[in-house]
């Protein structure tokens, strides 16, 4: 069964500082791997995917994310956090087989300060 | 585009009674998902409809829980009798392509559940 751990259920960063929140996933399989962030009242939006093409993937709002296979990570980064980033953020899971069934975290708050 | 719409944002129901919970999908996406996030934990899946047809409920917790999804557009999940253990909040997410691994889903803001 496939499984992800999220270290961390609160990060938290200074403004300008870097964000790096921690996922690691356990899959029999080559999965496909995501980052969803929900803002306060908001649904989760989908942040970036790797779908085995780079494993460096770039997201939206300046995230980016390196799937390791070798270390079963796929750690999410930001250069430089900023106020707007403060929200929890999500790292999912699904096989590459049959249809869509994503296998979600815990979950991390990431809380900046100025 | 109108983005996934679900009702109610909140409800406070006793122990025992019946709530019933909608989803409105993105117009034109045939997969629609729901899932619950207890206080504290991860986000389960629940079940995935393709148009109108159950493809996979085997997230579905017991025979309290019953997804609809009358002529493929909105869902609505119920659940009766509820319990304690079923509050948490329930996310509906729809997609557009084949349901397939790659998809993006896009997710609703949820539904707050108490149960008293």
């Amino acid at each position: 069964a496939q499984s992800v751990t999220q270290l961390g259920s609160h990060v938290s960063v200074s403004e300008g500082a870097l964000v790096l929140l921690r996922c690691n996933y356990s899959s029999s399989v080559p999965p496909y791997l995501f980052w969803y962030v929900q803002y306060p009242n908001q649904g989760l939006q989908l942040l970036l995917k790797y779908t085995s093409a780079a494993t460096l993937v770039k997201g939206i709002n300046g995230f980016e994310a390196e799937f390791k296979k070798s270390e079963t990570s796929f750690h999410l980064t930001k250069p430089s956090a900023h106020m707007s980033d403060a929200a929890e953020y999500f790292c999912a899971v699904s096989d590459k087989v049959g249809f869509q069934k994503l296998v979600f975290g815990t979950g991390t708050r990431l809380l900046v300060s100025p | 585009e109108a983005g996934v719409t679900q009702f109610p944002s909140h409800s406070v129901i006793e122990k025992g009674q019946t709530v019933t919970l909608r989803c409105d999908p993105i117009s034109g996406h045939d997969n629609l998902y729901w899932y619950r996030r207890v206080m504290g934990k991860e986000i389960k899946f629940l079940l995935h409809f393709v148009k109108e047809s159950k493809q996979d409920e085997s997230g579905m917790p017991n025979n309290r829980f019953l997804a609809e999804r009358t002529g493929g557009t909105y869902s609505t999940l119920k659940v009766q009798p509820a319990e304690l253990e079923d509050s948490g909040v329930y996310f509906c997410a729809s997609s557009q392509d084949g349901g397939i691994s790659t998809d993006t889903q896009y997710f609703g803001p949820g539904t707050r559940l108490t149960v008293l």
